[in-house]
């Protein structure tokens, strides 16, 4: 069945220090979903990428979507003790299958 | 507009107790979600349903079983819990609508944590 691969698992970062998560998938994805995970919260929906090299932006967040669209990649610039939670993609192979969640990238910012 | 409520918050099962975990979404979405979430795990689908009266098995449907009779409704039933079914419970559901940017983005509940000693 289809994989997503998530990495690092964790990572601690000093405020204002940049932050980059990454998500692959072993099959081509029709779109990826990214959502983010206060602690002791639920899942809440950032952003969906569906165009092969997309871009997006979010304040100070940077989404990609790979050009063969089997990976994507979260980028958060300088850091604020906010942003502390997990990040999990989720990817998609057709229109109507289900997601399939990485296991998260869980951000820890010291200020 | 209250998204989707799960109840109970929290629950302490002993091995072999049955529990029904209730999931209820006023958005007036046709695709409801079951997930589990173990620490370090991230998500897994354990039921899905494309709508009221069709529900169909995830990754890990072992030991759940699931009901959807209305829209609205979407309850996890677990019949004889073990320690392996300890865990947190999300619901989530999502529209259908090909047509809208933000179809298929799901919203999940606040989650059910169960222990199961």
């Amino acid at each position: 069945g289809q994989q997503v691969m998530q990495i690092p698992q964790y990572q601690h970062v000093q405020e204002g220090e940049d932050f980059t998560t990454y998500c692959n998938s072993s099959t081509t994805l029709s779109n990826i979903q990214w959502y983010k995970q206060r602690p002791g919260g639920h899942p809440v929906f950032l952003i969906q990428l569906v165009k092969s090299g997309e871009v997006k932006k979010q304040k100070r967040l940077t989404f990609q979507f790979g050009e063969a669209k089997k990976n994507s990649s979260l980028h958060i610039t300088a850091t604020q003790t906010t942003d502390v939670g997990t990040y999990f993609c989720a990817g998609r192979n057709s229109g109507y299958s289900t997601l399939t969640f990485g296991k998260g990238t869980m951000l820890l910012v010291s200020p | 507009n209250a998204g989707v409520t799960q109840t109970p918050k929290f629950r302490i099962l002993k091995i072999g107790q049955s529990m029904t975990l209730q999931c209820t979404q006023d958005m007036n979405h046709n695709y409801m979600y079951w997930y589990r979430q173990d620490p370090g795990m991230g998500l897994k689908l354990i039921y899905y349903s494309v709508g009221a009266g069709i529900t169909d098995k995830g990754e890990v449907p072992n030991g759940y079983n699931v009901s959807r009779s209305t829209t609205e409704d979407f309850p996890l039933r677990l019949e004889l819990a073990a320690p392996s079914q300890t865990s947190v419970y999300f619901c989530a559901s999502s529209s259908r609508d090909r047509g809208l940017s933000g179809a298929n983005v799901l919203t999940f509940g606040a989650g059910s944590r169960l222990t199961v000693l």
